[in-house]
């Protein structure tokens, strides 16, 4: 069966400092993956997708960048944090274009 | 771009009370989900529909896809204070980057034992 999994569970970043998000998945290959925001516990905000390896599609302009180094591995990244880039991470896989999106456990990042 | 309205936004009910939410769209979708997001946890696929007018039942679950196929409604019976949590719709159109699934903003439940 497939898993999915995110890392860390929980980071406390500085103003300025840079991130790293880790998303792994587990019993498939060429999972489209896609990473969320979700502020004060509500709405979802696409913010990248991919389809491939090294295929990155961006949905909003923002201070954060995705990478997918490997075929099931996703990072989110930023080079400076803001304020206002604290939220919960949530990272999906489907297993094709439009199919069923599956979530990971999520990653809670507050700055500081 | 399409948006999905959910509604309501939040609820507050007795546990034993019957739970009905609903998402409606102005673009026609060809999938509705609907999932439940714990607090502090990701979210997690509750029930799947894929044909206008299917009726889908997972426990005390029950959702329908609209006939008109802009619309789903999610009921819970006799709600128990582990039903808690964020309920979610999505939907998806094909094609293009509207392939990819729009969410409703979310109904906040709360169950008072």
């Amino acid at each position: 069966s497939q898993t999915i999994h995110q890392w860390p569970a929980t980071l406390v970043q500085p103003v300025g400092s840079p991130l790293s998000l880790e998303c792994t998945v587990e019993g498939t290959s060429n999972p489209n993956l896609y990473w969320y925001r979700q502020a004060a516990g509500r709405g979802l905000q696409l913010l990248f997708y991919s389809v491939g390896i090294g295929q990155i599609s961006s949905e909003v302009p923002q201070n954060l960048s995705a990478s997918r180094p490997q075929d099931r591995q996703f990072i989110l990244s930023s080079k400076k944090l803001l304020l206002s880039d604290s939220g919960f991470y949530l990272c999906a896989w489907a297993q094709g274009w439009g199919e069923t999106q599956y979530f990971g456990p999520g990653t809670r990042l507050l700055v500081l | 771009g399409q948006q999905l309205n959910q509604s309501p936004q939040s609820m507050f009910i007795q546990e034993g009370e019957d739970v009905s939410m609903n998402c409606t769209s102005s673009s026609i979708f060809n999938t509705w989900l609907w999932y439940k997001q714990d607090p502090g946890e990701g979210p997690v696929l509750l029930i799947a529909l894929y044909k206008a007018g299917e009726l889908t039942s997972n426990g005390r679950l029950t959702a329908q896809f609209g006939i008109t196929r802009k619309d789903s409604f999610l009921n819970i019976s006799a709600s128990i204070p582990s039903d808690v949590g964020i309920y979610f719709c999505a939907g998806r159109i094909n094609g293009g980057s509207q392939g990819n699934l729009i969410f409703g903003k979310g109904t906040k439940l709360s169950v008072k034992p």
